[in-house]
């Protein structure tokens, strides 16, 4: 899910399916992680967070896992819809004011 | 309504010239953000602020300035824009909560010919 230089990578689901998008971090020290969600013409989106010290969270058709032994977090969007498809960033919160975001990865989702 | 408004929404300018672009907020937050973004690269932080007296810059303030007005309002100036200032700009406000999540306005596309 990181992206190099300019290349936005993406992701291409059946509708119906379920999505997976992933995420390197870089600070051991992070204590916060947010996946945020930005469709055409908007602005970012909060998504799900979670706390350094917990490896999964749910919400309503996601879900976030946290693997801190790799500094990997991955988004699980369960039955992807059209209006999923969208910009997700991974931001890692590295201090009481700073978040560091990802260059995101790009969802479409197939009729 | 929305809680973070910008203006304008799109713009044009020449190089040299100076450019304003406004947020406001009705979100009631201290935290007050100006990011800009670019094709396949992540938001970068221009400027912060956490309250009217407090103005910190982020890790691109080059070329930018800012002003905060009001708690309510922030704005980021251009003032000789250029060509590689061609990008989209986010204002977004926060709270000083342990997840520092921000909550973003709907951007302003700039273009600098």
């Amino acid at each position: 899910g990181e992206s190099v230089g300019l290349h936005l990578p993406t992701l291409s689901v059946q509708e119906g399916d379920n999505s997976i998008i992933n995420c390197a971090y870089s600070n051991s020290a992070s204590d916060y992680f947010i996946w945020y969600k930005q469709e055409s013409g908007k602005g970012p989106q909060f998504i799900i967070d979670i706390r350094s010290n917990m490896d999964k969270r749910q919400g309503q058709r996601v879900t976030v896992l946290l693997n801190k032994t790799v500094k990997h977090l991955s988004l699980q969007i369960a039955a992807t819809q059209p209006g999923d498809s969208a910009v997700y960033f991974c931001a890692e919160n590295m201090g009481s004011y700073k978040l560091i975001f990802g260059s995101g990865t790009r969802l479409l989702v197939r009729p | 309504d929305a809680d973070v408004t910008q203006t304008p929404r799109n713009r044009i300018t020449k190089t040299g010239k100076r450019i304003m672009l406004e947020c406001s907020q009705t979100k009631g937050h201290d935290r007050m953000y100006w990011y800009r973004q670019d094709p396949g690269l992540g938001l970068r932080l221009i400027y912060y602020s956490f309250d009217v007296k407090d103005i910190n810059k982020g890790e691109i303030s080059d070329g930018y300035s800012v002003s905060r007005q009001a708690q309510a309002k922030f704005s980021l100036s251009l003032e000789s824009a250029i060509p590689n200032q061609t990008a989209l700009y986010f204002c977004a406000t926060g709270t000083s909560g342990r997840n520092n999540e921000q909550f973003f306005g709907p951007g302003t596309r700039l273009t600098v010919l």
